[in-house]
């Protein structure tokens, strides 16, 4: 079965630089969430995406954007990167579908972003 | 706010023995659902089990099951005859969910777990 793509697998940046982690979720899910897990800690939520609106916002700094795309693709712009931005990137999808409701989310296998 | 609460940070098993994870939360919602991730050292995201809240049977996986108490709060993980790949760190994680979408997970802190040869 096809599972959710995120890439790159791996990104090295220099402090105050740039970083664009892309998600592709699930076929057919429409529901797109961003986790980030520093080192030993657990996943915290960033922000989700329902049909390309933007759902729910947890603790995402002002230097982070994303958006979900018509193909349902979505994209985390990272700005001004700081060393404490160094941490596993999850990307997750659901199907919420029309009727709404809940429905498991399904991780990808994360972006590692090291911040020098 | 909703808070997840797993009080053992590490824990280890022999291989082929049945070993619990424990893990309780704490919420004002009536909707929700609550899982099991499993997390190897590749670091992926695996999903162990779910539950929802409104079923009172507990949900099984194979050699993984759960004692969900919801009065207690309560969502133990039960591993039976532990294989030496079930060596993971284990996160119990709470959604809570509304008519029209769901929410974020919120997770609890892990629990490393080690199954020894």
């Amino acid at each position: 079965a096809a599972g959710v793509i995120q890439s790159p697998r791996h990104l090295i940046k220099e402090k105050r630089e740039t970083a664009t982690l892309k998600c592709y979720p699930i076929p057919r899910h429409d529901t797109v969430y961003w986790y980030q897990q520093g080192p030993g800690q657990d996943p915290q939520f960033l922000i989700s995406f329902y049909e390309k609106m933007q759902s729910d916002k947890g603790s995402i700094p002002d230097r982070f954007s994303a958006q979900q795309f018509s193909d349902y693709h979505s994209e985390l712009n990272m700005s001004s990167l700081e060393l404490g931005d160094s941490a596993l990137y999850f990307c997750a999808s659901s199907l919420v579908g029309l009727a709404g409701g809940p429905d498991t989310q399904y991780f990808g296998p994360g972006t590692r972003l090291t911040v020098l | 706010a909703q808070t997840v609460t797993q009080s053992q940070p590490e824990m280890s098993v022999q291989e082929a023995e049945t070993v619990t994870l424990s893990c309780t939360y704490d919420t004002s919602e009536s909707n929700y659902y609550l899982f099991w991730y499993k997390q190897p050292p590749s670091r992926q995201m695996i999903l162990v089990i779910r539950q929802e809240a409104y079923k009172q049977q507990n949900a099984t996986e194979n050699r993984f099951s759960v004692n969900f108490q919801k009065a207690a709060k309560s969502f133990s993980l039960k591993i039976s005859d532990s294989q030496l790949g079930d060596t993971a760190m284990y996160f119990c994680a709470f959604m809570s969910y509304y008519q029209g979408g769901s929410e974020k997970l919120v997770f609890g802190k892990g629990t490393k777990l080690t199954v020894n040869p």
